[in-house]
């Protein structure tokens, strides 16, 4: 099975800051890589997949870009909305899995 | 707009048998395939399966084991997660996803239920 970390695993940042998470994968994905927001009681919401590609109605402050082994996601200007745990998971094929998540606070 | 409903948690004892369903609705459910995702309540997400849009063909997680088989009801727009054997870390809230594109999309969910709590135990 393909293996996700993530780092940080934990992250405290103010309105208006670049974040920048990474998730990195045990073998090469290609390009085919996603990631999720998730907030407190609330079902995970597609931001990013295929490592690039904006999933219609994200705004545009969220980017996402790396290949093969290593990818980020970007927050280009942190929204108060924008506090929330972020996942990747691959599409590379069976059995797909997750990264252990990045939790965004407010410093 | 797209609307999943997953019903049938509950608690139950380890070693039993649960079924869990999961209503579509809002898209056209036969061109997509399903998922079933889970999560222990402040942890993780695991990816439990899938099911083909046409029902044909399936995939599973490795821990799973061949205690869980996922089935539906294109007639009833219906996903099911039939779960066996349980034991007590199955316990978590499943949520049933849908693949952001028709019959052979990449493998990720634009849309997801509210999530329905198996706990298993004792």
């Amino acid at each position: 099975d393909i293996q996700l970390t993530q780092s940080p695993s934990y992250l405290s940042a103010s309105v208006g800051d670049r974040v920048i998470i990474t998730c990195r994968a045990s073998q090469g994905l290609s390009s085919s890589l996603a990631w999720y927001q998730q907030k407190p009681g609330k079902a995970p919401k597609l931001l990013i997949y295929g490592a690039s590609t904006l999933q219609t109605g994200v705004p545009s402050r969220f980017s996402g870009s790396g290949s093969g082994t290593e990818f980020t996601l970007t927050i280009s200007s942190l929204q108060p909305e924008d506090f929330a745990t972020y996942w990747c998971q691959h599409h590379n094929g069976y059995p797909l899995t997750f990264g252990p998540g990045t939790k965004v606070d407010i410093k | 707009q797209v609307q999943l409903v997953e019903s049938g948690g509950g608690v139950v004892q380890p070693g039993r048998s649960l079924r869990l369903s999961c209503a579509a609705s809002g898209f056209t459910f036969t061109r997509y395939g399903m998922h079933w995702v889970r999560q222990v309540p402040g942890r993780g997400l695991e990816w439990v399966g899938v099911i083909s849009y046409d029902g044909k063909v399936t995939h599973y997680g490795g821990a799973l084991k061949g205690r869980f088989t996922i089935s539906r009801d294109n007639s009833k727009n219906t996903l099911y997660l039939q779960m066996g054997s349980l034991r007590v870390e199955d316990t978590a809230v499943y949520y049933c996803a849908k693949e952001v594109r028709e019959v052979a999309g990449p493998n990720v969910f634009d849309g997801w239920g509210q999530g329905t709590l198996v706990a298993v135990s004792s």
